[in-house]
């Protein structure tokens, strides 16, 4: 079974400027969870998205927004890029169901730099 | 959330077990406590979950505390593909919410050869 994948794995944007990211989760997985990691504040829980709904919401700017596709496929997006941005932003899966033995399954993480 | 609080280092020899404390003293009843490590360069990956009694799996042992207020993760026997940093995550065992992984700054372990 192939694992999460996250595309693009590095980006660089410069500030003000928008940008998307994209995630595929394991083969039947319905839940997609995005987490942003830096060095000061450490992973963070951006938003997860089960069956095409926002299920959960961290507590980010309205800036960050994400969606998900009939298929599973999330994307995550970031308007008004500020120098603060700059993380590395991972995508976890799961199958989605009620059961806490649902365990997280994380992609590489897609490196974002905005100068 | 609850909390949970892990030393932010620990060390260890290649080949010897290595014990990863985490409190959790406001753990409500309800609540999973779950294991994920983050080995460099990687995104993190599970390694074991608990409620009341202590668990075994091919990565590890989770002993948790009588009171659940503290558990410790066990790797048996050290490798250098153990150096990581490791996670302890409360879990809420039902509503969505139990999606929303709350990570604390881990411990960073290092296995020396």
């Amino acid at each position: 079974k192939a694992g999460v994948t996250q595309t693009p794995r590095y980006l660089i944007k410069t500030r003000g400027q928008q940008v998307t990211l994209s995630c595929s989760p394991i083969s039947g997985h319905r839940s997609v969870s995005w987490y942003q990691q830096t060095p000061g504040q450490g992973l963070q829980f951006l938003f997860e998205y089960f069956s095409e709904t926002q299920r959960n919401k961290g507590n980010f700017p309205g800036r960050f927004s994400g969606r998900q596709f009939s298929n599973s496929r999330s994307e995550m997006n970031v308007s008004t890029l500020e120098l603060g941005d700059s993380a590395l932003y991972l995508c976890a899966s799961s199958g989605g169901g009620s059961a806490i033995d649902n365990e997280q399954f994380f992609g590489p993480g897609t490196r974002l730099t905005v100068l | 959330d609850a909390k949970t609080t892990q030393p932010n280092s620990m060390e260890s020899n290649e080949e010897e077990p290595v014990h990863l404390p985490c409190n959790h003293s406001t753990i409500s009843g309800t609540d999973y406590i779950h294991w994920y490590r983050q080995l460099p360069s990687q995104g993190p990956e599970y390694v074991i979950h608990g409620l009341t009694s202590n668990v075994n799996n091919r990565m590890a042992s989770l002993a948790i505390a009588e009171d659940r207020k503290s558990s410790t993760l066990i790797l048996h026997r050290a490798t250098l593909r153990d150096a990581a940093v490791y996670y302890c995550i409360l879990r809420e065992s039902s509503g969505g919410s139990n999606y929303k992984l709350t990570f604390g700054k881990g411990t960073l372990l290092t296995v020396n050869p």
